[in-house]
């Protein structure tokens, strides 16, 4: 139990285009999910929250214009990058938490490697 | 961004060996700590989680230590193998499902 699936796996764009992630939970319904970026060789580091029905909570620093997060519906959690540049290429990986569960437990897509061009 | 601290960067074991991967945490709210190993080019897998009322969790292979007062805890993985070589991450989060991660840890389990 507790899958969570993202598509595509691995996208390649030109520069100034923009690209969409989708992130959905298989098994269950995820009230949250959370994106998160990681780097070559570095750890994951937490963009965003985005709650079904709301606004996504950026974390500092993220920019919340280029990097739009839209949480639909209990299933689905989707990541746009806007007029993407070379240096947002990076591995973007989704969570989700079921609220059938322990709390703070987070269940890991398998990530989108995105490579800007 | 990073409020849990890991040691070390890297660590090299033959196989049969204990490696042991460190991570320390300041915020005091935090209520989960789980470790994730990671292969190149996929997700973190969760592979143990370990809540502060208890301070050991083991399961089969992998054993979690927990220091509450010092808050610390650790990672043993007891008579590792080569398949163990992969990127593990020490996380502690909240209720609310904030997670931090630790910077990682690159283990490799020499044949």
């Amino acid at each position: 139990g507790a899958v969570v699936s993202q598509h595509p796996s691995w996208v390649i764009c030109k520069s100034g285009t923009s690209v969409k992630i989708e992130c959905r939970s298989l098994d269950f319904q995820a009230t949250t999910m959370f994106w998160y970026r990681q780097f070559p060789k570095q750890s994951l580091m937490l963009m965003a929250t985005s709650n079904e029905g709301s606004k996504a909570t950026y974390e500092q620093g993220v920019e919340k214009d280029k990097f739009l997060i839209n949480h639909a519906s209990l299933t689905l959690s989707t990541l746009t990058v806007t007029s993407a540049h070379p240096e947002d290429s990076s591995f973007y990986i989704c969570s989700a938490t079921d609220p059938g569960k322990p709390s703070g437990e987070q269940y890991f897509g398998p990530g989108t490697r995105l490579t800007v061009t | 961004q990073q409020q849990v601290k890991q040691s070390p960067q890297s660590l090299i074991v033959q196989k049969g060996g204990i490696p042991i991967i460190n991570c320390a945490y300041e915020n005091t709210a935090f209520d989960y700590f789980p470790w994730y190993q990671q292969f190149p080019g996929k997700g973190p897998a969760l592979l143990i989680a370990i809540r502060p009322d208890v301070s050991e969790k083991k399961e089969g292979r992998f054993t979690i230590s927990f220091n509450k007062s010092a808050k610390q805890f650790s990672l043993h993985i007891m008579d590792s193998q080569p398949g163990d070589s992969a990127t593990y991450f020490c996380a502690a989060s909240n209720g609310g499902g904030d997670m931090r991660f630790g910077a990682g840890t690159r283990l490799t389990v020499k044949p």
